[in-house]
């Protein structure tokens, strides 16, 4: 079934260590996203990718970090973690260049608590 | 700065119509979409208006006006599945997603 795949979906993490959600998608879609989704708060983004090879920051980019070394893999990576990371993480997709905002898919989210 | 309100909580009552409103106020306007989010899943996509007026697609219809930055989403023949977290969400000048909160929808028997 086509669509976007996170892992892990659930992680308790101490502050200070390193992690990486795993995000791919097999829609061959140009634009990816990673949200982060709190109580009472929007999605907000963390960071995008309008095509392999290239990124930028969103609303929200510090203390995380994304690659996109081809089409189907965008990875976050929190550097050092902090209590205030513990959030509910969905990495999107859509078939957008830059120029239109598309329909987006979401994966499952990713739930991680920060000690 | 970029803002989008929607209330934060409604409750109807089941094969009832129900409305919610978003209003928005952003750098520029590129369309404005609707997500529905289950509890502890993740949002899908209900409909996008980029052009003034009533976009219609089976039991949910979305509203646009652009001159008032204001968008309605309409449910009608309320079912108990219903019950979610409707995003409005707006395109801005360099295509980038605002989101409102969400509404919590509550479907009561």
């Amino acid at each position: 079934i086509a669509g976007i795949t996170q892992a892990p979906t659930s992680q308790i993490l101490a502050a200070g260590r390193r992690m990486t959600l795993r995000c791919t998608q097999d829609m061959r879609h140009n634009a990816m996203y990673w949200y982060r989704q709190d109580l009472g708060l929007g999605l907000r983004l963390i960071h995008y990718s309008n095509t392999a090879g290239t990124t930028g920051k969103g609303e929200v980019p510090d203390g995380y970090s994304v690659s996109r070394a081809n089409t189907d893999d965008f990875p976050l990576t929190l550097a050092s973690a902090v209590p205030s990371q513990t959030s509910v993480y969905f990495c999107a997709s859509s078939d957008s260049r830059g120029s239109d905002t598309g329909e987006l898919f979401f994966g499952e989210g990713s739930r991680l608590t920060v000690l | 700065g970029q803002n989008i309100d929607q209330p934060t909580e409604m409750t109807a009552t089941e094969g009832a119509i129900v409305q919610i409103n978003c209003t928005y106020q952003t750098s520029g306007f590129n369309g404005l979409f609707w997500y529905q989010q289950h509890a502890g899943e993740a949002p899908t996509f209900l409909s996008y208006n980029v052009l003034d007026g009533l976009e219609e697609k089976g039991r949910f219809s979305s509203f646009l006006s652009r001159s008032k930055g204001y968008s309605y989403l309409l449910l009608k023949e309320l079912q108990m599945k219903d019950s979610a977290s409707y995003l409005c969400a707006v395109s801005d000048s360099n295509y980038q997603l605002i989101w409102g909160a969400g509404t919590k929808l509550i479907i009561k028997p």
